[in-house]
Formats: structure tokens, C-alpha cells, sequence
């Protein structure tokens, strides 16, 4: 079946980069997502790649996928306090449901 | 951008009564809403995919007596709890696809915290 695993914590300082990994086992994925969750809140759609593509750059986030490891990136740069939150790795086909990782909590320091 | 609410935010219930939450589309019409539930720590599972005028289709496991969806516009979708015990207690997710046959973006609502006492 369908498995998206990721580490469950993740702790920087504030202006570091803060680099969260995925993996996934399912390779019809099509596409694959970043979500954040603040606590308490839902889920946020951080960014997004597609298949065929290997990075993807939106300021300070940048995503990189291995397409034959399946493993997917998501690197923030000069990190922030506001930036503390779960952070959700997700595929899917396209057209078709999400799976969702368990979530990697980001704890940015002062 | 896209905007989906809920309502109620957080509700207590005693067991045995039963619970609806609502989900709405403010500024888009969601031909497909899901619903999610999240445990602590844990990530979110997929319940159930409901489209506007049909009946939802549940995941394995999800019991769809217990938990009643309802779909009725392109703008509300609406999850009843039906005899809530205390393991129904949960974070529920709302979320809604804007258009049908694109990329899979889906906007998420600010979650319900059910509590089951």
C-alpha cells in the first residue's frame, strides 16, 4: 500500500536553514505536497512538485525531489520563529485522495 | 484565496448524544469535500469523500452509520457523529477541492476538537 514516512522532529536556531525529509513508497505518484499545521489549526498547502520535476524554489522554500529514491525535501531558508509548526509531507495522483506522513514538528529557537 | 470554515471550532458532547459539524466553501464552490480525523501526534486520516448530491464514499474502517455525511450544496458539507463515546474524541478536518479534474489542491478548514465525556 501507500506510505509516506517522515522524522517527527526537527529543532534549529532562528536563522538557520531547517531541512525536513520524506519518503514515499508509492511510484505513480504524481504529485507531492508540503503542508504546514500551526497548532490548533488546519493544514496550510505550503507548496507543491510535480513528478518530473526535480526542485522547486518559492523564497525561502525550497523542495527537492529524487524521483527514483523517492525522497522529497523541503528546505527553509534563514528559518523563523513563526515558522514553528508540523509540517506535513503528502501524495497523491493527481485527481485522486492525499496521503498524508505523521508530520515532522519544526521547533525554531531564539 | 480559497477560504473553508467550520463550525463548531471545539465542542464537548456527553456520550451517547450526537454531533454535527459543518463545512463550508466561502468563496468557492467544492465539488468534493473530505473529511479527516486527527489524532494526537499522529497524522491525518482520511474518513470519508463526499461530492455534491451523492452519497460519500467511506474509507475501510470508517463506520458509515456513525458517521453521517452529507453533502447536500456545493458550498456546505456537513460530518454527524451519531452516539458519540469517548474514542470519537478527535480533531476533525474539513477539507474542499475548488475544481474538478485539476491538480489535487485542497483547502483546508480550521479543524473541530471533539470532546467526549
Amino acid at each position: 500500500g501507500e506510505d509516506v514516512e517522515q522524522s517527527l522532529f526537527l529543532s534549529v536556531r532562528e536563522g538557520d536553514s531547517s531541512v525536513i525529509n520524506c519518503t514515499y513508497t508509492d511510484s505513480s505518484s504524481t504529485y507531492l505536497y508540503w503542508y504546514k499545521q500551526e497548532p490548533g489549526a488546519g493544514l496550510q498547502l505550503l507548496t507543491y512538485i510535480f513528478s518530473n520535476m526535480d526542485m522547486k524554489q518559492d523564497q525561502r522554500l525550497t523542495v527537492l525531489l529524487n524521483k527514483k529514491d523517492k525522497h522529497l525535501s523541503l528546505r527553509i531558508a534563514d528559518t523563523q520563529t513563526g515558522d514553528s509548526a508540523i509540517y506535513f509531507c503528502a501524495e497523491s495522483k493527481g485527481y485522486s485522495t492525499l496521503t498524508f506522513g505523521k508530520g515532522t514538528m519544526l521547533l525554531v529557537s531564539p | 484565496g480559497a477560504v473553508v470554515s467550520q463550525h463548531p471550532s471545539r465542542v464537548i458532547c456527553k456520550s451517547g448524544t450526537s454531533v454535527k459539524i459543518e463545512c463550508r466553501s466561502l468563496d468557492f464552490q467544492a465539488t468534493t469535500m473530505f473529511w479527516y480525523r486527527q489524532f494526537p501526534k499522529q497524522s491525518l486520516m482520511l474518513m470519508a469523500t463526499s461530492n455534491e448530491g451523492s452519497k460519500a464514499t467511506y474509507e475501510q474502517g470508517v463506520e458509515k452509520d456513525k458517521f453521517l455525511i452529507n453533502h447536500a450544496s456545493l458550498t456546505l458539507s456537513t460530518l454527524t457523529v451519531t452516539s458519540a463515546h469517548p474514542e470519537d474524541s478527535s480533531f476533525y478536518i474539513c477539507s474542499a477541492r475548488s475544481r474538478p479534474g485539476q491538480l489535487d489542491e485542497q483547502y483546508f478548514g480550521p479543524g473541530t476538537r471533539l470532546t467526549v465525556t
